[in-house]
């Protein structure tokens, strides 16, 4: 069974602090995705990495996968009170087709 | 815009009852998903589907059965409810055939309190 670790699990920041999450496995993706979910409502996708060493940007948000593709981190650059919610990073062993493996979520509350 | 719909939001049921979680979806994807959703323990698989008629075992899947007769539609089915299945449960489908890491799309989840 592929294990995905991801820390903090929670985390309370002030508005316009920086942050990263990370997301580690000693397995092997094909690829990794980032989710971030409100609460009553399900996961929504936020990016997919897919090479190792990739780096993408999504406005305040950088996530970068690792060089051997088992880890990858989320960095949230001048944090806003509207990215509070639950993040969680997944990774597909077989282009998702068999279900992604979840990790168990960080919890980022961002303080006005 | 892709939809994944789940049939109830909320879920009030009694031990020992059956219980029918529909989710639909209408972006003609192959496969699809029931994950379950704990605090502490995160999202876990509990069956997902390739194609109609076709069912595969994800990490937990005991105490659960599911039901794929028409594409669209993919039932999670606790034959008889036990407290212990109270539970977020979340609903997925992907398109089928990518190379890798396809977009799973997510319902609005079902919360399922069994007393």
């Amino acid at each position: 069974t592929q294990l995905l670790e991801q820390s903090p699990q929670f985390l309370s920041i002030q508005e316009g602090e920086n942050l990263t999450v990370y997301c580690n496995s000693s397995s092997v993706f094909s690829s990794l995705q980032w989710y971030r979910q409100e609460p009553g409502e399900g996961p929504v996708l936020l990016v997919t990495v897919v090479t190792g060493g990739e780096v993408k940007k999504l406005k305040r948000l950088t996530f970068q996968f690792g060089d051997a593709r088992k880890d990858s981190s989320l960095h949230i650059t001048a944090a806003q009170p509207g990215d509070t919610g639950l993040y969680l990073c997944a990774g597909a062993a077989r282009g998702g087709a068999d279900g992604l493996t979840f990790g168990k979520g960080t919890h980022l509350i961002i303080q006005p | 815009d892709v939809k994944v719909t789940q049939s109830s939001r909320y879920l009030v049921k009694r031990t020992g009852e059956k219980v029918f979680l529909e989710c639909v979806q209408d972006m003609d994807h192959e496969n699809m998903f029931w994950y379950r959703q704990d605090p502490g323990l995160g999202l876990r698989l509990i069956y997902f589907s390739y194609d109609v008629k076709m069912k595969e075992k994800g990490d937990i899947p005991e105490g659960y059965s599911v039901s794929r007769e028409k594409k669209e539609r993919f039932s999670l089915i606790l034959e008889s409810a036990s407290t212990n299945q109270t539970s977020m449960y979340l609903c997925a489908s992907v398109v089928a055939g990518g190379p890798f890491g396809e977009t799973q799309y997510f319902g609005p989840g079902t919360r399922l309190l069994v007393l």
